[in-house]
């Protein structure tokens, strides 16, 4: 069973510090990880995508990720409110055929307090 | 763009009914995807398929869903007869071949059977 792990939260930081989010995973063969945003009532957004090891920033996004500990994080520097969702990380599921669709977390609530 | 297209927005519907859920991927999109979401077991993949083929389908609750995608552009998502305990946001998703695409989520289709 293919599993990824996340902290439901609620995680409360507030505005203008950083938010940490982690994720572990299960499958030692996934190749690429993904974090989603979803506001409460909306659909998951893509925000960011990681594929080697080491860090990826986009804007004040960074994504890090350590392969060897299956392992996957999220910092959201200079938090804003608009911040405050549910972050789903997001690994693909592979069977002998190849991959199979992605395996969401429950997602870490966010709260950034003003 | 236009993104992925569900409809209805929201369905509400007695015990017993059948409900159709309907979707229409992104041009060129080879995946399709069937999600639901609910707060105690998050995002769980339903079915999916490649160029209209269903993958897998080990997902489905039981035999009351189906789904079925008869051209690339149209897919839709059946559950009769309905039952209280499938009240659940139902997501579908489409990309582009896997390992390393991103899935690009609809608006849902929040369903509430009484």
């Amino acid at each position: 069973q293919k599993e990824v792990e996340q902290n439901s939260g609620p995680l409360s930081v507030p505005e203008g510090a950083i938010a940490s989010l982690n994720c572990t995973y299960s499958d030692r063969g996934s190749q690429s990880f993904f974090w989603y945003r979803q506001y409460s009532g909306k659909s998951p957004e893509l925000i960011m995508s990681i594929y080697s090891n080491g860090d990826k920033e986009d804007g004040r996004f960074t994504a890090q990720l350590n392969k060897a500990s299956q392992y996957v994080s999220l910092l959201i520097r200079d938090s804003q409110p608009s911040d405050s969702a549910t972050y789903l990380c997001a690994v693909p599921m592979y069977s002998g055929g190849g991959a199979d669709g992605l395996t969401f977390g429950k997602g870490t609530h966010l709260i950034i307090q003003p | 763009d236009a993104g992925v297209i569900q409809s209805p927005r929201h369905e509400v519907t007695e015990m017993g009914q059948e409900v159709t859920l309907r979707c229409k991927p992104i041009s060129g999109h080879d995946y399709l995807f069937w999600y639901r979401q609910t707060m105690m077991r998050g995002l769980e993949l339903l079915i999916y398929f490649n160029n209209n083929v269903p993958i897998d389908d080990s997902g489905m609750p039981e035999d009351r869903f189906s789904a079925k995608m008869p051209n690339a552009s149209f897919s839709t998502l059946k559950i009769q007869p309905s039952e209280p305990r499938d009240s659940a946001v139902y997501f579908c998703a489409s990309s582009l071949p896997l390992d390393g695409s991103p899935l690009h989520f609809g608006n849902g289709t929040r369903l509430t059977v009484t």
